[in-house]
């Protein structure tokens, strides 16, 4: 089945810095990328997605991208606030109608 | 924060006792998801439903048991056979591909002791 790993597993930005999360797949038929950010107790949220039609997709201060080649895609965050403090999961399409999930990345915005 | 709702928030079970956890969704959407989060290990699916009347086991599904006998309802029990059943538990539901998005419940946060 699908196998998604995401890098590094913990990130510390200083506020107003980019950070960038990466996440690799290994099912080449996978194109559906979603990213979700979970806040401390509560539950996740479809904060972007990408499909594998496309390489690149923003929407204000995030941004994926999408290389399906090297089976990878990435989270980037500019001009980080304290509110974006919080776990990442990226996932991916896992056939049968299921994702696949990331084991998340706890990204911490220092003030 | 309508739409799908777990409950209760909070569950506290002895052990070699079955509980059920309550997930539902007023989206009309087909798919449901039952998923673990261990801290470290991100989100492991138990079992999943695209329609009613049928459900198909995840990855965890040892321990575990579902039914989906109305749309809106994805019921999950955890059975005194799963060997660590503490964990936080969240529902999820989508209209009804893989290529949707995933809307998540609140979560249900079990303890077993």
């Amino acid at each position: 089945g699908e196998n998604v790993e995401q890098h590094p597993s913990t990130l510390s930005v200083q506020e107003g810095d980019s950070a960038v999360i990466k996440c690799t797949y290994s099912d080449s038929a996978s194109n559906y990328f979603p990213w979700y950010k979970q806040e401390l107790g509560k539950r996740p949220q479809l904060i972007i997605d990408i499909r594998s039609n496309v390489g690149e997709k923003k929407d204000q201060r995030i941004a994926v991208t999408l290389n399906k080649t090297a089976k990878h895609f990435s989270l980037h965050i500019t001009e980080t606030q304290p509110e974006d403090s919080a776990v990442y999961f990226c996932a991916a399409t896992n056939g049968n109608n299921r994702l696949a999930f990331g084991k998340g990345n706890q990204v911490v915005v220092i003030p | 924060d309508g739409g799908i709702t777990q409950s209760p928030k909070y569950l506290f079970r002895k052990e070699g006792q079955n509980v059920t956890l309550s997930c539902e969704q007023n989206l009309n959407h087909d798919a449901m998801y039952w998923y673990r989060q261990d801290p470290g290990q991100g989100l492991r699916l138990i079992y999943y439903s695209q329609i009613v009347n049928d459900f198909q086991k995840g990855d965890i599904a040892e321990g575990y048991s579902v039914s989906r006998e109305k749309k809106e309802s994805f019921p999950l029990t955890v059975t005194s056979a799963q060997k660590n059943p503490t964990a936080f538990y969240l529902c999820a539901s989508s209209p009804g591909t893989s290529d949707d998005e995933q809307y998540f419940g609140p979560g249900t946060r079990l303890t077993v002791t």
